[in-house]
């Protein structure tokens, strides 16, 4: 099956600095997410990505859809203690209408004030 | 808009007991909802895809008789955890698709003693 591979597993950082993230994938997908975890909650989308090469931002949120389709990188600039979380990658496959997700295992961010 | 609620958030129960989870998408119809199943520090594992109106698609490994999913109607999804266990304690996380999007609901922590 489909795997994502998500990179770092974890980190931490101080306040102010930027961060990045990024996944990478056995297959291509037609559209990349990121996700945002607050514990004991669901996830919230961050971004959505539908084309090669897009590049979008979501105020200090930057991701990028890999030309390949086969990856995808999350930027933070300038945290703040409310970044905090475990942040998911998804790749979603439209084929045959599923618009199923496959998540990347995470990364759990910490950031010291 | 697209907001979709779970209930219970939490609920404690006993082996061998039977466990219903709901899922309602409360300002859109959804015709598909997804429920995952997340374990402490792991990512999102796809359970199954619940289609209105018809049987839910399980995934490989997902045993069809111990989770039972009914999606009667176009706002309402159900899960039912037959004959609970303690390996069967986790976070159980709906989604319901719309303008093909995936929006999550704050996700079910069942724990089975």
């Amino acid at each position: 099956g489909q795997q994502l591979n998500q990179s770092p597993q974890s980190m931490f950082i101080q306040e102010g600095e930027d961060v990045s993230m990024n996944c990478t994938s056995s297959s291509i997908f037609n559209t990349w997410l990121w996700y945002k975890q607050d514990p004991g909650e669901g996830p919230v989308l961050l971004i959505a990505l539908y084309k090669a090469g897009e590049l979008t931002s979501n105020g200090r949120l930057t991701a990028q859809f890999g030309i390949t389709r086969k990856d995808s990188f999350l930027n933070i600039s300038a945290s703040i203690p409310s970044d905090v979380g475990i942040y998911f990658c998804a790749g979603q496959d439209s084929g045959a209408g599923s618009y199923q997700l496959t998540f990347g295992k995470g990364t759990k961010l910490s950031v010291i004030p | 808009g697209a907001v979709v609620s779970q209930h219970p958030s939490r609920v404690i129960c006993k082996s061998g007991t039977s466990v219903k989870i709901e899922c309602r998408s409360l300002d859109f119809q959804a015709t598909t909802m997804f429920w995952y199943r997340q374990f402490p520090k792991q990512s999102l594992m796809l359970m199954a895809t619940s289609n209105e109106g018809s049987k839910a698609t399980y995934e490989q490994g997902v045993e069809k008789d111990k989770f039972l999913i009914n999606h009667a109607s176009l706002t309402l999804s159900t899960l039912t955890v037959t004959s609970a266990h303690p390996e069967d304690s986790s976070f159980y996380i709906c989604s319901a698709k719309a303008y093909n999007e995936q929006f999550f609901g704050p996700g079910t922590r069942l724990t089975v003693l």
